[in-house]
């Protein structure tokens, strides 16, 4: 089966740095997004993403947040100036005709 | 506003015995249902879905679930589990399945075979 790819799989930041996750989704699917599940609690949604444009957007994601295809293949999500509450799994998803692919997540821990 | 409620966090069972782990959703319009599987160090990989037809769904590893719109609910089940069954399940809820919309999640039920 087709898989979303995410590194780095673990990520250490210090407050007020500036992270960047990567995601390289499955190769002919339009439709991109991010969530993320902070430890302990739900899984969020955060951005969705087609056409080089934000589609939809949770009040999560606010200024320190965005999203960019840079090359045709990968999608980044990069967090401007990281805060403690920032420390969670962040997952990637990428959607095919009815079936959404999801990474296996990058760990960011902020300290 | 979509929310998702799995009612119990954690669902120790013992192997080759049946499971069931239950989701309700509240929506204000049509629903689509879903069952995602995070086995340890792995992605959301999809189970089943329910975006109509049916209401009995079938799904990988010998999972299924009923949608019940009268109960608004969503269980998942199995009729005999194995050890590799062990993970944390996910119930998710969209209020339209066209693209780019978004999927609202449970807070996940975590499985433990045990032999």
């Amino acid at each position: 089966e087709p898989e979303v790819t995410q590194t780095p799989s673990h990520q250490v930041t210090q407050m007020g740095q500036e992270v960047i996750l990567r995601c390289v989704p499955i190769s002919n699917h339009l439709y991109f997004y991010w969530y993320r599940q902070i430890l302990g609690q739900k899984v969020e949604f955060l951005v969705s993403f087609y056409n080089n444009e934000i589609s939809e957007k949770s009040e999560i994601f606010d200024d320190q947040f965005s999203v960019e295809r840079p090359d045709g293949s990968n999608f980044t999500l990069k967090i401007r100036s990281t805060k403690l509450e920032d420390s969670a799994m962040y997952f990637c998803a990428s959607r095919g005709y009815e079936k959404l692919f999801f990474g296996s997540g990058t760990q960011l821990s902020v300290l | 506003a979509q929310s998702v409620t799995q009612l119990d966090s954690q669902v120790p069972v013992f192997e080759e015995a049946p499971v069931e782990l239950r989701c309700n959703y509240s929506s204000s319009v049509s629903v689509y249902l879903f069952w995602y599987v995070q086995y340890p160090n792995q992605g959301l990989q999809l189970l089943l879905k329910y975006l109509s037809g049916s209401t009995l769904v079938k799904g990988i590893n010998g999972f299924e679930a009923e949608f019940n719109k009268s109960q608004t609910s969503f269980h998942l089940r199995k009729p005999s589990v194995h050890i590799s069954d062990t993970a944390e399940y996910f119930c998710a809820v969209s209020d339209q399945w066209a693209a780019g919309n978004k999927l609202t999640f449970g807070g996940g039920t975590r499985v433990l075979v045990k032999p």
